[in-house]
């Protein structure tokens, strides 16, 4: 299994409070992801980063940031949470080897915003 | 109309049938993926291939790529096989993944 591990697995919080949520991998793959999963919706692409410091919007990035400070850490922060970002979130990552991309995943966090 | 459509949605069948899912796609790509999602379950990657078929296990995937299209089969279908298998192909124009609605598929004992 591609080695990466995400924190916390299950979060509680209230809404309008800041949420930052961590991806580890220890792959050394350049690209990492952070997908969100709603019944419904399947996966969405919040934001992904193709390299340190190296970060760009997915189809559903309003209201997360990301940072990407090194090769294994990449964090998705909801500055201020509302009820509408309850979902479970998705860490990914990808060689992206001759272009064929596939992608690994973590474990998965629940985050429940009151 | 999406761009990537999976077929069925759902799927109830007794162990040991012969399972059959389907995906078709409409865009340019690089790659197809095939994963599998246990209910409350994290994603894991079956299979990515770009031409033929593979098999690993009871597992086959075949894609065609003149008809976009590709196909999952397990054969000897058991109960732990139950879960969603999402289908997703990576754009060549971008190469981000777009995702299928996924199969949840229900083997009964």
């Amino acid at each position: 299994d591609a080695g990466i591990t995400q924190s916390p697995r299950h979060k509680v919080t209230e809404t309008g409070t800041p949420v930052t949520l961590r991806c580890h991998q220890t792959e050394n793959h350049r690209y990492m992801y952070w997908y969100r999963q709603d019944p419904g919706h399947g996966l969405r692409l919040i934001h992904y980063s193709y390299g340190v410091k190296d970060t760009d919007k997915g189809e559903v990035s309003d209201g997360y940031s990301v940072s990407r400070s090194k090769t294994e850490d990449f964090l998705l922060t909801l500055e201020s949470a509302t009820s509408s970002q309850t979902s479970v979130y998705f860490c990914a990552i990808s060689a992206r080897t001759s272009g064929r991309g596939e992608q690994f995943f973590g474990p998965g966090t629940r985050l429940t915003v009151l | 109309k999406n761009e990537v459509e999976q077929s069925p949605q759902n799927l109830t069948a007794q162990e040991g049938e012969f399972i059959t899912i389907n995906c078709s796609y409409s865009v340019g790509i690089s790659a197809l993926h095939w994963l599998q999602q246990h209910p409350g379950g994290g994603i894991v990657s079956l299979f990515m291939l770009s031409s033929g078929k593979k098999k690993h296990g009871r597992l086959i995937a075949t894609i065609n790529i003149q008809e976009k299209h590709s196909s999952l089969h397990i054969t000897a279908s058991h109960p732990r096989d139950s879960a969603v298998y999402i289908c997703a192909v990576v754009s060549d124009s971008n190469y981000q993944l777009i995702w299928g609605a996924g199969t949840k598929l229900i083997i009964k004992p």
